[in-house]
């Protein structure tokens, strides 16, 4: 198993510009997240689903989109990169969203808006 | 408001003398209680975990949690540390609202 995998590693975007970042996962896992992680502010969730199909907005939403078409895919959409969006980006993958299930974390993306 | 404080920034030990590293919470409950360690462009990798029961979790990698309610506190602690678990170390809580929530972290650095 290859677990969570995440594309790019590293990003560097002009202001205004558009990308996805991309995740997934082998493990056929139900929920999906993702998280930006930014100095002294620990990880903050942005969006999650609990199946394809299934999207939800999490603390930190506003400048992302996401979609679920299959279990294993998560891809996260900035549709016109600010400089606030520089920040590490983490995908996150468990069998369900009861907390029992353990998370498992990709290995991030680190992104730079200029 | 619920939170999660880790009241360390960075911590410094030597490598064989023992650690413990600060979490306390906010919240009118228990709720469920993680630690999460992020090794240097890694992502996160669950140490241990606490639902209820027992108060003394042992976690992977030698680690163990004690969860106080009248402190509102669950620290992480290992007796002898090994230069490989120098990393930032989250403290995470689960409130009941679809979230993890996570604290700011604490980075700990070993010196031989």
């Amino acid at each position: 198993n290859a677990g969570v995998t995440q594309t790019p590693k590293f990003q560097v975007l002009k202001t205004g510009q558009s990308m996805t970042l991309q995740c997934a996962q082998d493990m056929n896992h139900e929920y999906m997240s993702w998280y930006r992680q930014d100095p002294g502010m620990g990880l903050r969730l942005i969006h999650y689903s609990v199946g394809a199909g299934i999207t939800d907005q999490g603390e930190v939403p506003n400048g992302y989109n996401v979609s679920r078409s299959t279990t294993e895919d998560f891809p996260l959409r900035l549709l016109s990169a600010a400089p606030s969006q520089t920040s590490v980006y983490f995908c996150a993958s468990s069998y369900g969203r009861d907390p029992s299930y353990e998370q498992y974390f990709g290995p991030g993306t680190r992104l730079t808006v200029t | 408001a619920q939170s999660v404080t880790q009241p360390d920034i960075h911590i410094t030990v030597s490598e064989g003398a023992s650690l413990e590293l600060r979490c306390n919470y906010s919240y009118g409950a228990t709720p469920y209680l993680f630690w999460y360690v992020q090794s240097p462009g890694q992502g996160l990798q669950l140490l241990l975990k606490y639902f209820s029961g027992d108060t003394l979790v042992q976690g992977i990698k030698g680690f163990e949690a004690e969860f106080k309610r009248s402190q509102s506190s669950f620290n992480l602690r290992k007796p002898s540390v090994h230069w490989s678990d120098a990393a930032e170390y989250f403290c995470a809580a689960y409130f009941g609202n679809e979230k993890l929530t996570f604290g700011t972290g604490t980075r700990l650095t070993i010196i031989p």
